[in-house]
């Protein structure tokens, strides 16, 4: 079992340059989520899916989009990068659970270091 | 606002027991969740309370009392492979997960 696999593991941009972390799982989860995790700070939701088709924003959307065309793949875009997108991007998964239940424990990805300069 | 407090960063010796303190406020409760995180690593699983009192797995406890809203982690027969960050989080009323910033746990020999 691959888990949740994270593309690239580190990547450097400039201002206003565009691109697509890649998140992917293999363990049939509906809910898939990326954060982001600065220093002093408790990790962010950017944005989330509870299925195919399905996205929404987290608590820090600006400059991100996602799409989930199928249940496996979750990537995020940056369109025009900004220096305060500098950070470590984690994507997690888990299965969908609305009740008093922890199985909707998080599985994530190993993490992507993103610097913008 | 929503809010999770957990001390910066606590040092321990190799072989004894720590305690790491999480304090929460937020709109409702439907859960607690720990991971431990190891620098430059993913988060991952150690725990999950959702009634009030003690969960033991080996050697890591979780404690939890609602009416406090208040949280601990026990770690016993500390080993030098227990340095990390412990990030506390909670569930709220809307399912969402709230984090705390975690506590970075370091072990000396």
């Amino acid at each position: 079992n691959a888990g949740v696999t994270q593309t690239p593991k580190f990547q450097v941009l400039k201002t206003g340059q565009s691109m697509t972390l890649q998140c992917a799982q293999d363990m049939n989860h509906e809910y898939m989520s990326w954060y982001r995790q600065d220093p002093g700070m408790g990790l962010r939701l950017i944005h989330y899916s509870v299925g195919a088709g399905i996205t929404d924003q987290g608590e820090v959307p600006n400059g991100y989009n996602v799409s989930r065309s199928t249940t496996e793949d979750f990537p995020l875009r940056l369109l025009s990068a900004a220096p305060s997108q500098t950070s470590v991007y984690f994507c997690a998964s888990s299965y969908l659970e609305t009740g008093l239940s922890g199985a909707n424990v998080l599985t994530f990805g190993a993490g992507s270091r993103l610097t913008v300069l | 606002g929503q809010n999770i407090d957990q001390p910066t960063e606590m040092t321990a010796t190799e072989g004894a027991i720590v305690q790491i303190n999480c304090t929460y406020q937020t709109s409702g409760f439907n859960g607690l969740f720990w991971y431990q995180q190891h620098a430059g690593e993913a988060p991952t699983f150690l725990s999950y309370n959702v009634l009030d009192g003690l969960e033991e797995k080996g050697r890591f406890s979780s404690f939890l009392s609602r009416s406090k809203g208040y949280s601990y982690l026990l770690l016993k027969e500390l080993q030098m492979k227990d340095s990390a960050s412990y990030l506390c989080a909670v569930i709220d009323s809307n399912y969402q997960l709230i984090w705390g910033a975690g506590t970075k746990l370091i072990i000396k020999p």
